[in-house]
C-alpha cells in the first residue's frame, strides 16, 4: 500500500520570503501525486497535481512542485509568500494503476507567516 | 463554478445520540468520498463510492456508522450512537473518476458531549 510522508508539522515564514514544503512517498511505481489546502473551518482545495509528463507542475496561487522519482519526494515551493497563505497543506498519492484507486494523505503541514 | 454541497456545517450532540451528515456532489461525479479529520490530522478515508456502490468501507466502523448513496447522486452518512471520540470534521468529496482531482465540501463539525 502507498504512503505518504510529510515531516514537517508546522513551518514559519517571513512575508515576502521563499517557501518548501516536503512531502515523500512511498509507492512501487509512480504514483498520482496532489498538494491540496486546507484553510480553517473549510474543505480541502486542490493546488496542483502531477500524473506524468513534465516533473516541474504549475499550480493555482503561484505555488508548484517537482515530482523527483529518484528521491520519492513531491515538494511544493512558492517564491514569494502571502499573508494569504497561511494554512495547511497536505499532500496525496494514489497508485497509478487499473482498478480500485485509493488516495492517501499525508498528516499535513501548518504554515504560519510572519510580517 | 459547481460546489460539493454538505449540511449542517455544525453539528453538536450528546453521546448515545444518532447523528446524520448530507452530501451533494458536483453533478456527473460517479465517485464519492467521506473522510473524517481529526484536529491536526490529514483526513481519512471512511467510505468511497462508485455511482450507488460502496467500493471500500475497510475503515468505517461499521457496528455504528452507515454510508448509503441510494440513487448515485447524493449521500448520507450517520452515526448511531455517537462516542466522544467521534468529535472531528466529516468531509465529503467527490470526482470525475476515481484517483483524479476530488473536489471538497465545507464539511460538518461534529462535537459529541
Amino acid at each position: 500500500a502507498q504512503s505518504v510522508t510529510q515531516p514537517d508539522i508546522h513551518i514559519t515564514v517571513s512575508e515576502g520570503a521563499s517557501l518548501e514544503l516536503r512531502c515523500n512517498y512511498s509507492y512501487g511505481a509512480t504514483p498520482y501525486l496532489f498538494w491540496y489546502v486546507q484553510s480553517p473551518g473549510q474543505g480541502l482545495q486542490l493546488l496542483l497535481k502531477y500524473f506524468s509528463g513534465d516533473t516541474l507542475v504549475q499550480g493555482i496561487k503561484g505555488f508548484e512542485a517537482e515530482f523527483k522519482r529518484s528521491q520519492s519526494s513531491f515538494n511544493l515551493r512558492k517564491p514569494s509568500v502571502h499573508w494569504s497563505d497561511a494554512a495547511e497543506y497536505f499532500c496525496a498519492v494514489a497508485p497509478n494503476s487499473g482498478g480500485y484507486q485509493k488516495v492517501t494523505f499525508g498528516t499535513g503541514t501548518k504554515l504560519q507567516v510572519i510580517p | 463554478e459547481a460546489e460539493v454541497a454538505q449540511s449542517p456545517r455544525y453539528k453538536i450532540t450528546e453521546k448515545s445520540q444518532a447523528v446524520a451528515f448530507w452530501c451533494d456532489p458536483i453533478s456527473g461525479h460517479a465517485t464519492l468520498y467521506w473522510y473524517r479529520q481529526i484536529l491536526g490530522q490529514g483526513p481519512e478515508l471512511l467510505v468511497q463510492f462508485q455511482d450507488e456502490s460502496v467500493v471500500d468501507d475497510s475503515q468505517l466502523p461499521k457496528d455504528r456508522f452507515s454510508a448509503e448513496r441510494l440513487k448515485g447522486v447524493d449521500s448520507t452518512l450517520k452515526i448511531q450512537p455517537a462516542e466522544l471520540g467521534d468529535s472531528a470534521m466529516y468531509l465529503c468529496a467527490s470526482s470525475l473518476v476515481p484517483s483524479n482531482e476530488q473536489f471538497f465540501g465545507p464539511g460538518t463539525r461534529l462535537t459529541v458531549l
